[in-house]
């Protein structure tokens, strides 16, 4: 089955830097790759998908790359702001449409 | 967008008793509910795929008895924690995919279950 790593595990910025976090998934089969931002207590909220057809995406302060080849795709913060911290899960989804998360990134920006 | 409910957000039981948790998606038709289940400070892990109409798919290691899945209309999902324990204590999240074909879930609010 998928697997997915999450790296770091903790992340630490300051306010105005960027923040890069990287997923490697196991599945070749895998196709879809969204990223969810969850608050302490609260639903995993999505912030950014991409599918395997496309290699990078942009929303605002907030891109994707993915890497089919090296099976590897990162989340790209820029201008970090203080409400940007939460924790960070990546997952992986082939067409059974099951979601395998990574194991989460904690995200502080410091001001 | 798609809205997700979870009912009940939060829930204290005794150990033994079973405790029912509904998953709605309010104003779309949900053909694949999934449940996943998130210890403090840890990932979602996926427990089960519910579709309508058809029994649960476990995931490996979950065991399919204490767990009850139902499904039984396009925008309700039940989990049932059978003689639940402590170990049993957890956030249980749900979510719902609509059309086949388009990947994105709408996740629930989540239900954060204590057994004492």
């Amino acid at each position: 089955g998928e697997n997915v790593e999450q790296h770091p595990s903790t992340l630490s910025v300051q306010e105005g830097d960027s923040a890069v976090i990287k997923c490697t998934y196991s599945d070749s089969a895998s196709n879809y790759f969204p990223w969810y931002k969850q608050e302490l207590g609260k639903r995993p909220q999505l912030i950014i998908d991409i599918r395997s057809n496309v290699g990078e995406k942009k929303d605002q302060r907030i891109a994707v790359t993915l890497n089919k080849t090296a099976k590897h795709f990162s989340l790209h913060i820029t201008e970090t702001q203080p409400e940007d911290s939460a924790v960070y899960f990546c997952a992986a989804s082939d067409n059974t449409d099951k979601l395998i998360f990574g194991t989460g990134t904690r995200l502080q920006v410091f001001p | 967008g798609a809205v997700v409910s979870q009912h009940p957000s939060w829930v204290i039981c005794k150990s033994g008793t079973s405790v029912k948790i509904e998953c709605r998606s309010l104003d779309f038709q949900a053909t694949t509910m999934f449940w996943y289940r998130q210890f403090p400070k840890q990932s979602l892990m996926l427990m089960a795929t519910s579709n309508e109409g058809s029994k649960a798919t476990y995931e490996q290691g979950v065991e399919k008895d204490k767990f009850l899945i139902n499904h039984a209309s396009l925008t309700l999902s039940t989990l049932t924690v059978t003689s639940a324990h402590p170990e049993d204590s957890s956030f249980y999240i749900c979510s719902a995919r609509g059309q086949a074909g388009y990947n994105e879930q709408f996740f629930g609010p989540g239900t954060r279950l204590t057994v004492l």
